[in-house]
Protein backbone atom coordinates (compact mmCIF):
# COMPACT_ATOMS: atom_id res chain seq x y z
CA UNK A 1 0.00 0.00 0.00
CA UNK A 2 1.43 3.50 -0.99
CA UNK A 3 2.35 5.80 1.99
CA UNK A 4 2.68 9.42 1.91
CA UNK A 5 4.55 11.57 3.98
CA UNK A 6 4.80 15.57 4.24
CA UNK A 7 7.36 16.48 6.67
CA UNK A 8 7.35 19.07 8.53
CA UNK A 9 4.15 19.11 10.27
CA UNK A 10 3.61 23.06 11.13
CA UNK A 11 6.06 25.73 9.40
CA UNK A 12 5.91 29.61 10.02
CA UNK A 13 7.97 32.03 7.71
CA UNK A 14 8.28 35.41 7.52
CA UNK A 15 6.75 37.49 5.07
CA UNK A 16 9.01 37.80 2.09
CA UNK A 17 10.98 33.97 2.88
CA UNK A 18 11.75 31.07 0.24
CA UNK A 19 10.42 27.92 1.10
CA UNK A 20 10.06 24.17 0.37
CA UNK A 21 7.47 22.02 1.45
CA UNK A 22 8.39 17.97 0.98
CA UNK A 23 6.50 15.47 0.31
CA UNK A 24 7.45 11.80 0.19
CA UNK A 25 6.21 8.19 -1.27
CA UNK A 26 7.09 4.37 -0.55
CA UNK A 27 5.72 3.11 -3.89
CA UNK A 28 7.77 4.91 -6.94
CA UNK A 29 5.29 3.31 -9.41
CA UNK A 30 3.20 6.23 -9.57
CA UNK A 31 0.91 7.62 -12.48
CA UNK A 32 1.31 11.13 -11.18
CA UNK A 33 1.48 13.57 -7.95
CA UNK A 34 -0.53 16.78 -7.24
CA UNK A 35 -0.70 19.35 -4.82
CA UNK A 36 -3.67 21.13 -3.27
CA UNK A 37 -3.97 24.08 -0.73
CA UNK A 38 -6.59 23.45 2.00
CA UNK A 39 -8.12 26.53 3.43
CA UNK A 40 -9.15 25.98 7.10
CA UNK A 41 -13.04 24.47 7.03
CA UNK A 42 -12.56 24.43 3.15
CA UNK A 43 -12.32 21.92 0.03
CA UNK A 44 -9.00 21.29 -1.19
CA UNK A 45 -7.76 23.86 -4.47
CA UNK A 46 -5.78 21.99 -7.03
CA UNK A 47 -2.21 23.83 -7.44
CA UNK A 48 -0.08 21.92 -9.69
CA UNK A 49 0.06 18.26 -10.99
CA UNK A 50 3.29 16.61 -12.27
CA UNK A 51 3.02 13.42 -14.55
CA UNK A 52 5.64 10.77 -14.00
CA UNK A 53 7.57 11.55 -16.83
CA UNK A 54 8.15 14.99 -15.73
CA UNK A 55 10.37 16.59 -13.60
CA UNK A 56 8.93 20.08 -12.65
CA UNK A 57 6.00 22.25 -12.96
CA UNK A 58 5.88 25.59 -12.79
CA UNK A 59 2.53 28.35 -12.00
CA UNK A 60 3.49 31.71 -10.81
CA UNK A 61 5.80 31.88 -7.46
CA UNK A 62 5.06 27.89 -7.05
CA UNK A 63 7.40 25.10 -8.33
CA UNK A 64 6.64 21.46 -7.73
CA UNK A 65 9.38 19.02 -8.37
CA UNK A 66 9.40 15.36 -8.72
CA UNK A 67 11.58 12.57 -8.13
CA UNK A 68 10.22 9.54 -8.97
CA UNK A 69 13.27 7.36 -8.44
CA UNK A 70 13.63 8.60 -4.51
CA UNK A 71 9.91 8.52 -3.81
CA UNK A 72 10.21 12.58 -3.63
CA UNK A 73 8.59 15.64 -4.47
CA UNK A 74 8.91 19.53 -3.34
CA UNK A 75 6.82 22.51 -3.34
CA UNK A 76 9.07 25.68 -3.96
CA UNK A 77 6.98 28.50 -2.73
CA UNK A 78 8.90 32.11 -3.95
CA UNK A 79 8.35 34.93 -1.84
CA UNK A 80 6.05 34.00 0.71
CA UNK A 81 2.75 36.46 1.51
CA UNK A 82 0.18 36.10 4.39
CA UNK A 83 -2.32 34.88 1.80
CA UNK A 84 -0.19 31.93 1.31
CA UNK A 85 -1.03 30.22 4.93
CA UNK A 86 -2.59 27.42 4.42
CA UNK A 87 -2.43 23.79 4.99
CA UNK A 88 -0.78 22.22 1.63
CA UNK A 89 -1.39 18.56 0.88
CA UNK A 90 0.36 15.90 -1.68
CA UNK A 91 -1.56 12.97 -3.41
CA UNK A 92 -0.25 10.30 -5.62
CA UNK A 93 -1.86 8.14 -8.18
CA UNK A 94 -0.73 4.64 -8.60
CA UNK A 95 0.41 3.72 -11.60
CA UNK A 96 -2.26 0.69 -13.28
CA UNK A 97 -5.63 -0.17 -13.24
CA UNK A 98 -7.86 1.88 -10.48
CA UNK A 99 -7.99 5.17 -10.10
CA UNK A 100 -7.18 5.83 -6.49
CA UNK A 101 -5.12 8.44 -4.79
CA UNK A 102 -3.44 8.57 -1.99
CA UNK A 103 -2.68 12.00 0.22
CA UNK A 104 -0.29 13.07 2.84
CA UNK A 105 -1.24 14.29 6.43
CA UNK A 106 -0.33 17.78 4.70
CA UNK A 107 2.17 20.58 5.82
CA UNK A 108 0.24 23.57 7.94
CA UNK A 109 1.98 26.61 6.95
CA UNK A 110 2.31 30.06 8.31
CA UNK A 111 3.45 33.19 6.77
CA UNK A 112 4.30 35.73 9.06
CA UNK A 113 3.13 39.54 7.78
CA UNK B 1 -20.03 28.05 -13.26
CA UNK B 2 -18.46 24.58 -13.50
CA UNK B 3 -17.96 22.65 -10.32
CA UNK B 4 -18.85 20.74 -7.48
CA UNK B 5 -21.68 21.42 -4.39
CA UNK B 6 -21.82 19.37 -1.64
CA UNK B 7 -24.81 19.75 1.06
CA UNK B 8 -25.55 20.47 3.48
CA UNK B 9 -21.90 22.53 4.90
CA UNK B 10 -22.99 20.95 8.33
CA UNK B 11 -24.84 17.91 10.03
CA UNK B 12 -25.50 16.57 13.06
CA UNK B 13 -26.53 12.74 12.81
CA UNK B 14 -28.71 11.16 15.89
CA UNK B 15 -27.60 7.77 17.53
CA UNK B 16 -29.21 4.91 15.24
CA UNK B 17 -29.58 7.32 12.50
CA UNK B 18 -28.68 6.73 8.76
CA UNK B 19 -27.81 10.18 7.35
CA UNK B 20 -26.61 11.11 3.69
CA UNK B 21 -24.39 13.71 2.04
CA UNK B 22 -25.01 15.18 -1.36
CA UNK B 23 -22.43 15.45 -4.00
CA UNK B 24 -23.52 17.10 -7.14
CA UNK B 25 -20.92 17.97 -10.25
CA UNK B 26 -21.80 19.89 -13.37
CA UNK B 27 -18.35 19.03 -14.95
CA UNK B 28 -19.38 16.15 -16.95
CA UNK B 29 -16.32 14.17 -15.06
CA UNK B 30 -16.55 10.58 -15.42
CA UNK B 31 -15.51 10.08 -11.89
CA UNK B 32 -16.09 10.55 -8.19
CA UNK B 33 -14.74 9.81 -4.81
CA UNK B 34 -15.91 10.39 -1.16
CA UNK B 35 -13.01 11.19 1.50
CA UNK B 36 -13.35 11.22 4.99
CA UNK B 37 -10.90 14.02 6.71
CA UNK B 38 -9.64 13.49 10.62
CA UNK B 39 -7.20 16.32 12.72
CA UNK B 40 -3.50 15.39 11.99
CA UNK B 41 -4.75 12.49 9.49
CA UNK B 42 -4.60 12.63 5.74
CA UNK B 43 -7.60 12.26 3.42
CA UNK B 44 -8.79 8.27 3.55
CA UNK B 45 -10.86 7.10 0.98
CA UNK B 46 -14.22 5.72 1.46
CA UNK B 47 -15.29 5.11 -1.98
CA UNK B 48 -15.21 5.90 -5.42
CA UNK B 49 -16.85 5.21 -8.65
CA UNK B 50 -15.59 5.32 -12.21
CA UNK B 51 -19.14 4.80 -13.95
CA UNK B 52 -22.66 5.01 -13.81
CA UNK B 53 -23.90 1.99 -11.66
CA UNK B 54 -20.67 0.94 -10.56
CA UNK B 55 -18.79 2.19 -7.43
CA UNK B 56 -15.61 0.25 -5.30
CA UNK B 57 -14.40 0.44 -1.53
CA UNK B 58 -11.92 2.35 -0.30
CA UNK B 59 -9.66 1.92 2.45
CA UNK B 60 -12.34 2.79 4.80
CA UNK B 61 -15.72 1.75 3.45
CA UNK B 62 -17.28 0.00 6.26
CA UNK B 63 -20.49 1.89 7.84
CA UNK B 64 -21.00 3.65 4.74
CA UNK B 65 -22.72 3.14 1.35
CA UNK B 66 -22.98 5.01 -1.78
CA UNK B 67 -25.00 5.26 -5.32
CA UNK B 68 -24.05 6.17 -8.64
CA UNK B 69 -27.26 6.46 -10.64
CA UNK B 70 -26.56 9.19 -12.63
CA UNK B 71 -23.26 10.78 -13.58
CA UNK B 72 -23.91 13.94 -11.93
CA UNK B 73 -24.58 12.74 -8.33
CA UNK B 74 -22.75 10.50 -5.50
CA UNK B 75 -24.22 10.53 -2.54
CA UNK B 76 -22.94 8.84 0.42
CA UNK B 77 -24.83 7.75 3.43
CA UNK B 78 -23.31 7.17 6.75
CA UNK B 79 -25.55 3.89 8.36
CA UNK B 80 -25.63 3.93 12.22
CA UNK B 81 -22.79 0.90 11.77
CA UNK B 82 -20.65 3.60 11.30
CA UNK B 83 -19.48 4.26 15.33
CA UNK B 84 -17.25 6.94 15.02
CA UNK B 85 -18.31 9.51 12.33
CA UNK B 86 -17.20 12.57 13.05
CA UNK B 87 -15.53 14.20 10.95
CA UNK B 88 -15.06 16.57 7.58
CA UNK B 89 -16.26 14.76 4.14
CA UNK B 90 -14.74 15.97 1.14
CA UNK B 91 -16.45 14.66 -2.11
CA UNK B 92 -13.51 15.05 -5.51
CA UNK B 93 -14.17 14.23 -8.99
CA UNK B 94 -11.92 13.27 -12.10
CA UNK B 95 -11.77 12.77 -15.65
CA UNK B 96 -11.77 9.18 -15.95
CA UNK B 97 -8.01 8.19 -16.61
CA UNK B 98 -8.42 6.90 -20.22
CA UNK B 99 -4.89 7.03 -21.95
CA UNK B 100 -6.92 10.51 -23.62
CA UNK B 101 -7.79 11.79 -20.74
CA UNK B 102 -4.76 10.82 -18.52
CA UNK B 103 -3.14 12.66 -15.70
CA UNK B 104 -6.30 15.01 -14.79
CA UNK B 105 -6.44 16.30 -11.46
CA UNK B 106 -9.25 16.00 -9.51
CA UNK B 107 -11.46 19.31 -8.12
CA UNK B 108 -12.91 19.07 -4.37
CA UNK B 109 -16.47 20.24 -3.31
CA UNK B 110 -16.18 22.35 0.01
CA UNK B 111 -17.38 19.24 2.18
CA UNK B 112 -19.78 19.11 4.76
CA UNK B 113 -18.99 18.31 8.51
CA UNK B 114 -20.90 15.71 10.09
CA UNK B 115 -21.20 15.64 13.97
CA UNK B 116 -22.99 13.51 16.46
CA UNK B 117 -25.96 14.98 18.75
Amino acid sequence: KQEVTQIPAALSVPEGENLVLNCSFTDSAIYNLQWFRQDPGKGLTSLLLIQSSQREQTSGRLNASLDKSSGRSTLYIAASQPGDSATYLCAVKLAGPGNQFYFGTGTSLTVIP
Amino acid sequence: DGGITQSPKYLFRKEGQNVTLSCEQNLNHDAMYWYRQDPGQGLRLIYYSQIVNDFQKGDIAEGYSVSREKKESFPLTVTSAQKNPTAFYLCASSLLDRGTYSNQPQHFGDGTRLSIL
